[in-house]
């Protein structure tokens, strides 16, 4: 079962660029690694997705090294809308085809001002 | 596009009733649907997997009898928990995906219940 390690807290300040990674060593060849970011009582939301090496939308960049067995979320410039809990997830794919996807325990992210 | 609701976004039940929660995916249709539940400052663990037409799969020490998965269309996905009990409560959250592989989910905005 592929299983995530994040650090649990990080603190950070309005403007910097926060670095969050997340360690899947068990990680399978057809598994992609997703990230979610999750404020109090709501779902999670998407931020991005990628198979390997770099992947950057609007709103972050995702680095993946060539054994996969990490990744690592780049947030440019936070602001304190950023402060909320960051979810890496990989998943399983069982026999059968179906998928299981697992949440990690996340990352709290607090952006000071 | 992409938008999972869930219905209702609260509910406050006594202990013994039994709870429907709704899972909709309103502009696309979700051949596969997730429930998870999440406890306060916890992550959110998976309980069951479902197909449309087809009967949910269940993870470790959930109960079957006890949350009742129901996949009756492609849009349409519902959770009752039967007998509730105050160890119910929580934050039950759905996702949706495309496709069984699955791999990009859109998740609902949650349902807090409370069994008192």
């Amino acid at each position: 079962l592929a299983k995530t390690t994040q650090p649990i807290s990080m603190d950070s300040y309005e403007g910097q660029e926060v670095n969050i990674t997340c360690s899947h060593n068990n990680i399978a060849t057809n598994d992609y690694i997703t990230w979610y970011q999750q404020f109090p009582s709501q779902g999670p939301r998407f931020i991005i997705q990628g198979y390997k090496t770099k992947v950057t939308n609007e709103v972050a960049s995702l680095f993946i090294p060539a054994d996969r067995k990490s990744s690592t979320l780049s947030l440019p410039r936070v602001s304190l809308s950023d402060t909320a809990v960051y979810y890496c997830l990989v998943g399983e794919m069982r026999s059968g085809g179906s998928y299981i996807p697992t949440f990690g325990r996340g990352t709290s992210l607090i952006v000071h001002p | 596009g992409a938008v999972v609701s869930q219905h209702p976004s609260w509910v406050i039940c006594k202990s013994g009733t039994s709870v429907k929660i709704e899972c909709r995916s309103l502009d696309f249709q979700a051949t596969t649907m997730f429930w998870y539940r999440q406890f306060p400052k916890k992550s959110l663990m998976l309980m069951a997997t479902s197909n449309e037409g087809s009967k949910a799969t269940y993870e470790q020490g959930v109960e079957k009898d006890k949350f009742l998965i129901n996949h009756a269309s492609l849009t349409l996905s519902t959770l009752t928990v039967t007998s509730a009990h105050p160890e119910d409560s929580s934050f039950y959250i759905c996702s949706a995906a495309f496709r069984e592989s699955a791999i990009e989910q859109f998740f609902g905005p949650g349902t807090r219940l409370t069994v008192l």
